[in-house]
């Protein structure tokens, strides 16, 4: 599994859009980019995924450049109940059934 | 998408007693179930993996004695912590997935055990 670095907290407001970037420098061909999102004493909840470019849904948008070594979770517009844990994770979708691996993740906080 | 419950969503128990904790999948099978744990400020960390029918396979330095994991049905994986601690209380958290992106797994909104 690749190796994930994140920032540890991020400080917002609401109305701003915030951008999230993980690095994962020994990412692997095979490799995908996964976010999850986890709010206080809640399980996980998975956000989006990419291998290359860009993908948005109604959630997030999620930036991944040509050398697919980090890549940028963007919640545009952010208000209070987007306080949250985010985590990045990388590995290879041929993995089959297995436990995800989480690192330590970023705590983004949003103020009024 | 998927929905996995958890039961309870919190409990509190006296230090030496033995805690329950379920978890379903409500509206798929689940062949397989990993259990995590977290404590506060920290990430989720995997404690053992639950197969339908078989053994549950445990992370290095969890003891299987202690956290007993039952996947009796499809549906349902229980853990038990026995001979509860005051250093076992943490956030527990179950997940599951449906295939075929191993990578999109739904989680349970997890139980918050404190053992007092």
């Amino acid at each position: 599994l690749a190796k994930t670095t994140q920032p540890i907290s991020m400080d917002s407001y609401e109305g701003q859009e915030v951008n999230i970037t993980c690095s994962h420098n020994n990412i692997a061909t095979n490799d995908y980019i996964t976010w999850y999102q986890q709010f206080p004493s809640q399980g996980p909840r998975f956000i989006i995924q990419g291998y290359k470019t860009k993908v948005t849904n109604e959630v997030a948008s999620l930036f991944i450049p040509a050398d697919r070594k980090s890549s940028t979770l963007s919640l545009p517009r952010v208000s209070l109940s987007d306080t949250a844990v985010y985590y990045c994770l990388v590995g290879d979708m041929a993995t089959g059934r297995r436990a995800l691996t989480f690192g330590s993740g970023t705590r983004l906080q949003v103020q009024p | 998408g998927a929905v996995v419950s958890q039961h309870p969503s919190w409990v509190i128990c006296k230090s030496g007693t033995s805690v329950k904790i379920e978890c379903r999948s409500l509206d798929f099978q689940a062949t397989t179930m990993f259990w995590y744990r977290q404590f506060p400020k920290q990430s989720l960390m995997l404690m053992a993996t639950s197969n339908e029918g078989s053994k549950a396979t445990y992370e290095q330095g969890v003891e299987k004695d202690k956290f007993l994991i039952n996947h009796a049905s499809l549906t349902l994986s229980t853990l038990t912590v026995t001979s509860a601690h005051p250093e076992d209380s943490s956030f527990y958290i179950c997940s599951s997935w449906t295939g075929p992106n191993p990578y999109e797994q739904y989680f349970g909104p997890g139980t918050r055990l404190t053992v007092t």
